[in-house]
């Protein structure tokens, strides 16, 4: 069973350039998210998506893209990278939302990005 | 919006000592979550808790939900070394919001 899959695991940037992390799950898991962890600041949510063309803006969206075109994937796009956008960046997913349906959550291993 | 708080932000007991970690929610508490994050490593679900005074078990682990305090605890029995760790809690205000997660709690267990 993959589950959650994130694509690189590690990865360098100069400022000013722009990528793409890759998230994938085989789970069929409608709802889909990007966290982001950095030290004392815990988790924060950047973007998420309720299903395939349809996404929505977390707590810090600045600087991020993203779209859903399947189920199964939700990439999260670096447009111009700037060092206050290195962490670890994890994607998330369940098959809906919350706990009001019992649901929770799986997560990815994890990108870390050093935006030099 | 709804904020976690940990305490403490960081442990450090001996093998075989037991352990409590709170996480106080700033709005009321529809469900909890408990995460473990070992280093380096992705988010591993524990328990969710649902109702107030609900509490459940997963080896020596225990988690309560206090609703009316708006809290929830995670207790470790006879901590080991494979307990280290990051804890995290993360909860949804209204049942249908994304989770929104404290701060972590890191934990250490020296011999």
């Amino acid at each position: 069973n993959a589950g959650v899959t994130q694509t690189p695991k590690f990865q360098v940037l100069k400022t000013g350039q722009s990528m793409t992390l890759q998230c994938a799950q085989d789970m069929n898991h409608e709802y889909m998210s990007w966290y982001r962890q950095d030290p004392g600041m815990g988790l924060r949510l950047i973007h998420y998506s309720v299903g395939a063309g349809i996404t929505d803006q977390g707590e810090v969206p600045n600087g991020y893209n993203v779209s859903r075109s399947t189920t199964e994937d939700f990439p999260l796009r670096l447009l111009s990278a700037a060092p206050s956008q290195t962490s670890v960046y994890f994607c998330a997913s369940s098959y809906s939302f919350g706990t009001a349906t019992n649901e929770k959550l799986f997560f990815g291993s994890g990108t870390q990005l050093s935006v030099l | 919006s709804q904020e976690l708080e940990q305490s403490p932000q960081s442990l450090i007991v001996q093998e075989g000592k037991n352990l409590t970690i709170n996480c106080t929610s700033s709005k009321t508490l529809y469900g909890l979550y408990w995460y473990k994050q070992k280093y380096g490593e992705g988010l591993i679900f524990l328990m969710m808790l649902q109702k107030g005074g609900e509490e459940k078990s997963h080896e020596k682990i225990t988690a309560k939900l206090d609703e009316k305090k708006q809290q929830s605890s995670l207790h470790i029995t006879a901590s080991q070394p494979s307990h280290a760790g990051i804890y995290l809690c993360g909860a949804d205000g209204r049942g249908n919001t994304p989770l929104v997660f404290g701060k972590g709690t890191r934990l250490s267990v020296i011999a």
